[in-house]
């Protein structure tokens, strides 16, 4: 079972919908990434956690340390989200060493 | 925000040839940066830890030799692939970390290697 899990794999979304997906992990953590990466390869950092909610336009990411546990958010959705998503978490003791989720595959359409 | 640059963005090369890729922080001193690599629909997978001024930290099952990293400032590392072959054809990541202590991680926009 892999350290950090992703839900779902794939996820399929009308423009304007609201969109969550989950990451879960297994391990002691000392922060929490959401990564996005678009299809020319490039990752772009969203947020980074170690507790509570951070928001950023319509993104919106949360953590729950004791049930080990994140989601990201996605309010009003656009074709230009499309993107896979990836959760990475810097374990409790490694030097700035990421553990990363397989990502989930997000199309957003028109 | 904090930005890394990768050079070049995307490489073509004949087997048995060395390719380098240098990775760098443009305004900030990275004292680690890390180095992926990335299988087309799979994460990233970590291949090495570089830390200015110091020998790579490899993750077991690279090849050091193979896999050639040198952090020589604060704001360049270079990962040379040394006699590569078509299975060494891979997208490469690297990430830079400002400061010892902080959970932060700039990642840079990637090298695409094709290895004929």
């Amino acid at each position: 079972k892999n350290e950090v899990e992703q839900s779902p794999q794939n996820l399929t979304a009308q423009e304007g919908e609201f969109i969550t997906i989950n990451c879960s992990y297994s391990v002691g953590i000392s922060a929490l990434h959401w990564l996005q990466q678009h299809p020319g390869g490039g990752i772009v950092s969203l947020f980074m956690l170690s507790s509570g909610k951070k928001k950023h336009g319509r993104l919106i990411a949360t953590i729950n340390i004791q049930e080990k546990h994140s989601s990201l958010h996605i309010t009003a959705s656009h074709p230009r989200d499309s993107a896979v998503y990836i959760c990475a978490v810097k374990l409790t003791g490694t030097a700035s060493k990421l553990t990363f989720g397989t990502g989930t595959r997000l199309q957003v359409t028109l | 925000g904090a930005v890394v640059s990768q050079h070049p963005s995307r490489v073509i090369c004949k087997s048995g040839t060395s390719v380098k890729i240098e990775c760098r922080s443009l305004d900030f001193q990275a004292t680690t940066m890390f180095w992926y690599r990335q299988f087309p629909k799979k994460s990233l997978m970590l291949m090495a830890t570089s830390n200015e001024g110091s020998k790579a930290t490899y993750e077991q099952g690279v090849e050091k030799d193979k896999f050639l990293i040198n952090h020589a400032s604060l704001t360049l590392s270079t990962l040379t692939v040394t006699s590569a072959h078509p299975e060494d054809s891979s997208f490469y990541i690297c990430s830079a970390a400002p400061l010892v202590g902080t959970d932060t991680q700039y990642f840079g926009p990637g090298t695409r290697l094709t290895v004929l």
